[in-house]
């Protein structure tokens, strides 16, 4: 296992609530990203971060926000939850060790259902 | 920007036949990597295998390869001898040259028939 842990595993919540979710690593990697995956998208890059406070945008970032004040945490928040956010989320790090076939590891997903 | 195309969203094979899930890309980038990963029922995500832009030979991890052809910009995965434990959702996806974002395909799901 790559020291990735996400929480909550499982997460209900009604729309306009903010909702925040954690990505936790033990690994020191670099890299952290935030993905989403809903069928027929396959996953989408919503933000990700390359060191502490050093955050951008990915391919899916409106309606979220992302910080990271430690190297091990990584924070996903909707700041006022909508339906066409109920999906599942993704955490994956990687190392950023400029080694070029470095691979992602993934954490074991959040639900999200926004009812 | 970069894009990942899987035109296959779903397949059958015969167990113990070989199979190619198709990949094509589209990037500006001169280097670049191009991964493999494999999502099975319960969900989590299982790197398959590497390939480097100006890797010469097609990478190999058992009894994956990957059929890189550079020019026509595609990146096909084989699986020989199908397993049952190979039916799952399989995603392409290409590292950009900065090496800070993977971006993915919409996945290609594979069923092993015994």
């Amino acid at each position: 296992d790559a020291g990735i842990t996400q929480s909550p595993r499982h997460k209900v919540t009604e729309t306009g609530t903010p909702v925040t979710l954690r990505c936790h690593q033990t690994e020191n990697h670099r890299y952290m990203y935030w993905y989403r995956q809903d069928p027929g998208h396959g996953l989408r890059l919503i933000h990700y971060s390359y060191g502490v406070k050093d955050t951008d945008k990915g391919e899916v970032s409106d309606g979220y926000s992302v910080s990271r004040s430690k190297t091990e945490d990584f924070l996903l928040t909707l700041e006022s939850a909508t339906s066409s956010q109920t999906s599942v989320y993704f955490c994956a790090i990687r190392p950023g060790t400029g080694t070029y076939n470095e691979k992602l590891f993934f954490g074991s997903g959040t639900q999200l259902s926004v009812l | 920007a970069q894009k990942i195309t899987q035109t296959q969203p779903g397949m059958f094979v015969q167990e113990k036949e070989a199979v190619t899930l198709d990949c094509t890309y589209d990037t500006s980038d001169q280097s670049y990597g191009l991964f493999w990963y494999k999502q099975p029922s319960s969900g989590e995500m299982i790197f398959l295998i590497y390939q480097g832009s100006y890797d010469e030979q097609n990478a190999t991890e058992g009894r994956y390869s990957l059929n890189f052809q550079k020019a026509r910009k595609s990146a096909n995965l084989v699986i020989s001898a199908s397993q049952l434990g190979d039916s799952a959702m399989y995603f392409c996806a290409i590292l950009n040259n900065a090496g800070n974002m993977l971006t993915f395909g919409g996945g290609t799901r594979l069923m092993v028939k015994p």
